[in-house]
């Protein structure tokens, strides 16, 4: 399954909202109806860290400016009100079949 | 509250066997699978593979020939070889608490601050 983001580069204005788009090349939607794409964000310095998992459920302690949606083979994450501490590089990844994929990442910065 | 902690050589020869290990805390080692991701310099993520504490393991095919993972429950730790290494396997190898169950999925909700490897002569 390959996946691929867009943008590859968001500049953001601290207080707007950001979108980043996801795609995959099969369906991710398993016969027990969830949707196995996770979002992660890494930020400058850091490990990654998981925001989304099941395509729309935030992980423990992501704040709810954070929200994921999306069905099949494309998904979307939206920041609400985007924070200066958001920046870094958001993957998306398959976790339908094995080998689990990410896709490119999209480089999250401030204008 | 759980902890994963990476460690391993920091340089490798090219040719040579990589070995990291992942030291867990806070944190049952027969609750969830144990996965390793790189992130080589200038790239995204990259999956290298992941193992369940009854030694059931699952590997990316482009590494599957060169990799092995194996779990030691009674020292709470993970380990990674990856041998004849080159220069395309220099990157952060981070490991990473991954909880996919039969009745519920919750990602790679837990990575270790990852260890530098470079592969040079």
């Amino acid at each position: 399954i390959v996946m691929t983001q867009s943008p590859l580069y968001l500049p953001v204005t601290p207080g707007e909202p950001a979108s980043i788009s996801c795609r995959s090349s099969h369906s991710l939607l398993h016969t027990n109806e969830n949707n196995y794409l996770d979002w992660y964000l890494q930020k400058p310095g850091q490990s990654p860290q998981l925001l989304i998992s099941l395509g729309s459920n935030r992980a423990s302690g992501v704040p709810d400016r954070f929200s994921g949606s999306g069905s099949g083979t494309d998904f979307t994450l939206k920041i609400s009100r985007v924070e200066a501490e958001d920046v870094g590089v958001y993957y998306c990844m398959q976790a339908l079949h094995t080998p689990l994929a990410f896709g490119p990442g999209t480089k999250v910065e401030i204008k | 509250q759980v902890q994963l902690q990476e460690s391993g050589p920091g340089l490798v020869k090219p040719s040579e066997t990589l070995s990291l290990t992942c030291n867990v805390s806070g944190a049952s080692m027969t609750s969830s699978y144990w996965s390793w991701i790189r992130k080589p310099p200038g790239k995204g993520l990259e999956w290298i593979g992941y193992l369940f504490h009854t030694g059931r393991t699952d590997y990316n095919p482009s590494l599957r020939s060169r990799l092995t993972m194996s779990v030691d429950t009674s020292k709470n730790q993970v380990s990674l070889k990856l041998n004849s290494v080159t220069a395309a396997d220099t990157a952060v190898y981070y490991c990473a608490r991954y909880r996919d169950y039969a009745e519920s999925y919750f990602g790679m909700d837990v990575w270790g601050q990852g260890t530098t490897v470079t592969v040079s002569s």
